[in-house]
């Protein structure tokens, strides 16, 4: 059974602040990894991509991938209480199918 | 470009009865996703399609939960019966073929079985 796991939370930062999630796998053989934000009630929408082993930085978003500890997390720079939502860890999976395996996801709360 | 568009979006049905949801997903979109996502989890895959055919249903309790996309379009998940423990969003996503992993995910039906 492959699987992704995180942190259920709920993780409180204050507006400002740097908001850090995190998320381990088990498939070795996994390749892509994503995040992905669902606000309460709504449904997952696609924020983050990475593919290799560093950093990647898109806008105040920073996803971080380390292979060999098959660990991959999000930084938020500068929280605002937009980014209030839950914040999904996606692993692609190894074989044929092309599908992704989600994590149970990381409830962030920023506080005004 | 119109999104992923699901009815019913709420279902409220009684155990031992039957319900199907519908889902047209983004025009082109090759590959479709049934997802299962229960309050406080991620969501979980149920069937993959890819065109009309299916691709993976191996977390589909295939004694009660069918699923079928006629045309390479439109799908329909259906539950019979159902049991306390379907109630749950269902989610239908779609996505290119090559980029399976930008999926567009519709608005969900959240079924409540009592």
């Amino acid at each position: 059974q492959k699987e992704v796991e995180q942190n259920s939370g709920p993780l409180s930062v204050p507006e400002g602040a740097i908001a850090s999630l995190n998320c381990t796998y088990s498939d070795r053989g996994s390749q892509s990894f994503f995040w992905y934000r669902q606000y309460s009630g709504k449904s997952p929408e696609l924020i983050m991509s990475i593919y290799s082993n560093g950093d990647k930085e898109d806008g105040r978003f920073t996803a971080q991938l380390n292979k060999a500890s098959q660990y991959v997390s999000l930084l938020i720079r500068d929280s605002q209480p937009s980014d209030s939502a839950t914040y999904l860890c996606a692993v692609s999976s190894s074989g044929s199918a092309r599908q992704l395996t989600f994590g149970s996801g990381t409830q962030l709360t920023v506080l005004p | 470009e119109a999104g992923v568009a699901q009815s019913p979006r709420y279902k409220i049905i009684e155990k031992r009865q039957s319900v199907a949801f519908w889902c047209n997903p983004i025009s082109g979109h090759a590959t479709l996703y049934w997802y299962q996502q229960i309050l406080g989890q991620g969501p979980k895959l149920l069937i993959q399609f890819q065109n009309n055919g299916v691709v993976d249903d191996s977390q589909l309790p295939k004694d009660r939960f069918s699923a079928e996309r006629l045309k390479g379009v439109d799908s329909t998940l259906k539950i019979q019966p159902a049991k306390l423990e379907d109630s749950a969003v269902y989610l239908c996503a779609s996505s290119q073929l090559q980029r399976f992993y930008e999926q567009y995910f519709g608005p969900g039906t959240r079924l409540t079985v009592t």
